[in-house]
């Protein structure tokens, strides 16, 4: 089975500042690592993806990863963050063998507010 | 192209009546789940359809919970005999192959009462 740990339930920054949401995950076997975004009252938006190859990955609205496999992490980093960012973020991975294949499994969300 | 659509987009319903709720995934995609999104339980794996192949219905809660999936595309969350326990918003997803990124609808608030 494989576990997904979010180490922060909130996080308030203010806007332009810099921002790390952190997840850790644990799994047997070999994942691939997701975040999502939920504005409020919506369904969740992908943010960004790990399947091969770099371990720095690029996302949408200016979101990078990086997947860090000794320490079996994927933290969510955004240089300068806008008011338009506050919403909650989750980590999720699904493992690509074993019992749970193909199962997506979340951690328990960030909630990100940014301040003016 | 469309996404993920999901109906009602609420539904109040009383103790003990049954619901049914919704999913039209992107077409194409062979994958569909459903999730539950509740205060004090984040999101929880419900089920997943995959192709042609048995459902893992690992995730459902109590055999109240049942779900198909007709012709490879829309599917159907069932739940019989609600429970104010049941509330919660019910979120449909689809992939196109089962291991890449989901694609989530916008959800089905439902509330017991």
């Amino acid at each position: 089975a494989q576990s997904v740990t979010q180490l922060d339930s909130q996080v308030p920054v203010f806007e332009e500042a810099p921002v790390e949401l952190r997840c850790n995950y644990s799994s047997s076997v070999s994942v691939y690592l997701f975040w999502y975004v939920q504005y409020p009252n919506q369904g969740l938006q992908l943010l960004l993806k790990y399947l091969s190859g770099s371990t720095l990955v690029k996302g949408i609205n200016g979101f990078e990863a990086e997947f860090n496999k000794s320490q079996t992490s994927f933290h969510l980093r955004k240089p300068s963050v806008h008011i338009s960012d506050t919403a909650e973020y989750f980590c999720a991975v699904i493992p690509i063998g074993g019992t749970s294949y193909g199962k997506l499994t979340f951690g328990q969300g960030t909630i990100l507010t940014v301040h003016p | 192209g469309a996404g993920v659509s999901q109906s009602p987009s609420n539904k109040v319903t009383e103790k003990g009546k049954d619901v049914e709720l919704r999913c039209d995934p992107i077409s194409g995609h062979t994958a569909l789940y459903w999730y539950r999104q509740s205060l004090g339980q984040g999101l929880e794996f419900l089920i997943y359809f995959q192709g042609n192949s048995a459902p893992d219905k690992s995730g459902l809660p109590s055999d109240r919970f049942s779900a198909e999936r007709t012709g490879g595309s829309v599917s159907t969350l069932t739940i019989q005999r609600t429970q104010q326990e049941d509330s919660a918003v019910y979120l449909c997803a689809s992939s196109r192959d089962g291991l890449r990124e989901q694609y989530f609808g916008p959800g089905t608030r439902l509330t017991v009462t």
